[in-house]
């Protein structure tokens, strides 16, 4: 599977911007960027996904460099509900064999301080 | 919004008796997955499912491990003879399909082996 690479951690004040990056320089043509979140004590949830284009979602928007190499994940106004851990995830768009998966890094906590 | 249910949410069990974790995929998912989570660890992919038989399983899904569809809704996991280092936060998952689309997961099941 394609890499990432995602700080360890960062801290944001509620209702200000959040940029969280993440480094993919080994991705494929067919990988999609994938971000999802993990509340304490609750499951992994989606957030946003993109191939090529900037997406955008009720939740959050993605930023992807032209060159594909590197994603921000952007959460326009932080709330308290954010504060949890983010993974920048590769998947390759068509399926098959391993691609059926996600595999979590670390990811990025993220605290959000009132 | 439709999402993935898993009973029990939390299980005591002495080492090595047998346990069977249960989930109800979204229902017009095909593929469906079990992942784990030591507290405090990265959360790990355990084995996909597709097409009433298994598609991919890591070095964790070892013979003690087991996975059914018994009838078409549900979609079990189960511990033969359980062992301490199987206490962790255990997630079911589900997609329409694979590679694109989102996997859902539900809000696990924490297993807990005395």
């Amino acid at each position: 599977d394609a890499k990432t690479t995602q700080p360890n951690s960062m801290e944001s004040n509620e209702e200000e911007p959040v940029h969280l990056p993440c480094n993919h320089s080994t991705i494929s043509g067919t990988d999609y960027i994938h971000w999802y979140r993990q509340l304490p004590s609750q499951g992994p949830e989606y957030v946003i996904h993109g191939l090529t284009s900037n997406v955008n979602n009720r939740m959050a928007s993605l930023a992807i460099a032209e060159d594909r190499k590197s994603s921000t994940l952007i959460l326009h106004r932080a709330t308290l509900r954010d504060a949890a851990v983010y993974y920048c995830i590769l998947r390759d768009g068509w399926g098959g064999g391993s691609n059926y998966k996600l595999t979590f890094g670390k990811g990025t906590l993220l605290t959000v301080n009132p | 919004e439709p999402e993935v249910t898993q009973t029990p949410s939390h299980q005591v069990t002495q080492m090595g008796q047998e346990v069977i974790l249960r989930c109800v995929p979204i229902s017009n998912h095909l593929y469906f997955y079990w992942y784990r989570q030591i507290l405090g660890q990265k959360v790990e992919f355990l084995v996909s499912f597709y097409n009433n038989e298994i598609s991919e399983k890591s070095e964790i899904f070892d013979d003690q491990f087991s996975v059914e569809r018994p009838d078409g809704s549900n979609f079990t996991l189960k511990i033969r003879s359980t062992k301490l280092e199987d206490s962790a936060m255990y997630f079911c998952a589900s997609s329409e399909s694979a590679g694109r689309n989102t996997i859902y997961f539900g809000e696990g099941s924490w297993l807990t082996v005395v």
